[in-house]
């Protein structure tokens, strides 16, 4: 079974600051990671995937993740904010070889201070 | 590529009542997956087909839910006597799946906001 937790439910930075949102998961087989992020009354729009190459991954919207085998973690970071940053973000894990059965975390709700 | 439609974007039923939401995926995916998202949580695993067939079904999706995608194309899901802890976003997402040469992410649709009072 897989899991993932995100460690800050809420989550402020400055506009220009440094964006760090934290992810550790837990997968009994070698996992595939994901974060997606998530506007008001929308659905989920995929940031960045790992699946088993890099382990730095680059995402859009100058997001990037680095996957760290001996912390099982994927935290998502951006070296400086913009105020269209602000929305919910979502880490998810599923089992190597297939996307069925994403597991999400409970999210992390970002606000860029101006 | 139009995306992952769902319909209604909102609805708004009395306890008891049926609902039924559609989902049309991307036309080339041939996985649709049903997850449901209470507030202030992730989203949560429903179900999912390849093709026609509903290959998993989670605990959560109760005698009172049924999915179906009839063709392979779009699909519906039912809440029968709805309670109002049915109250939630409903998302669809679609993806390719190729076996072992490849899987495409899941690519989401806006959800269809149920409230039940």
């Amino acid at each position: 079974a897989q899991s993932v937790t995100q460690l800050g439910s809420h989550v402020s930075v400055s506009e220009g600051a440094l964006v760090l949102l934290r992810c550790n998961y837990s997968s009994s087989v070698p996992p595939y990671l994901f974060w997606y992020v998530q506007y008001p009354n929308q659905g989920l729009q995929l940031l960045l995937k790992y699946t088993s190459a890099a382990t730095l991954v680059k995402g859009i919207n100058g997001f990037e993740a680095e996957f760290k085998k001996s912390e099982t973690s994927f935290h998502l970071t951006k070296p400086s904010a913009h105020m269209s940053d602000a929305a919910e973000y979502f880490c998810a894990v599923s089992a190597a070889f297939g996307n069925e059965k994403l597991t999400f975390g409970t999210g992390t709700r970002l606000t860029i201070i101006p | 590529d139009t995306g992952v439609s769902q319909n209604p974007r909102h609805k708004i039923t009395k306890r008891g009542q049926n609902v039924t939401f559609r989902c049309d995926p991307i036309s080339e995916h041939n996985r649709l997956y049903w997850y449901r998202q209470t507030l202030g949580q992730g989203p949560e695993f429903l179900t999912y087909f390849q093709n026609e067939a509903q290959l998993e079904k989670s605990r959560l999706l109760s005698d009172r839910f049924s999915a179906e995608r009839p063709k392979g194309s779009f699909s519906t899901l039912e809440i029968q006597r709805t309670e109002q802890g049915d109250s939630a976003m409903y998302l669809c997402a679609s993806s390719l799946s190729q076996g072992t040469s490849y899987n495409s992410p899941l690519h989401f649709g806006n959800g269809t906001r149920l409230t039940v009072t």
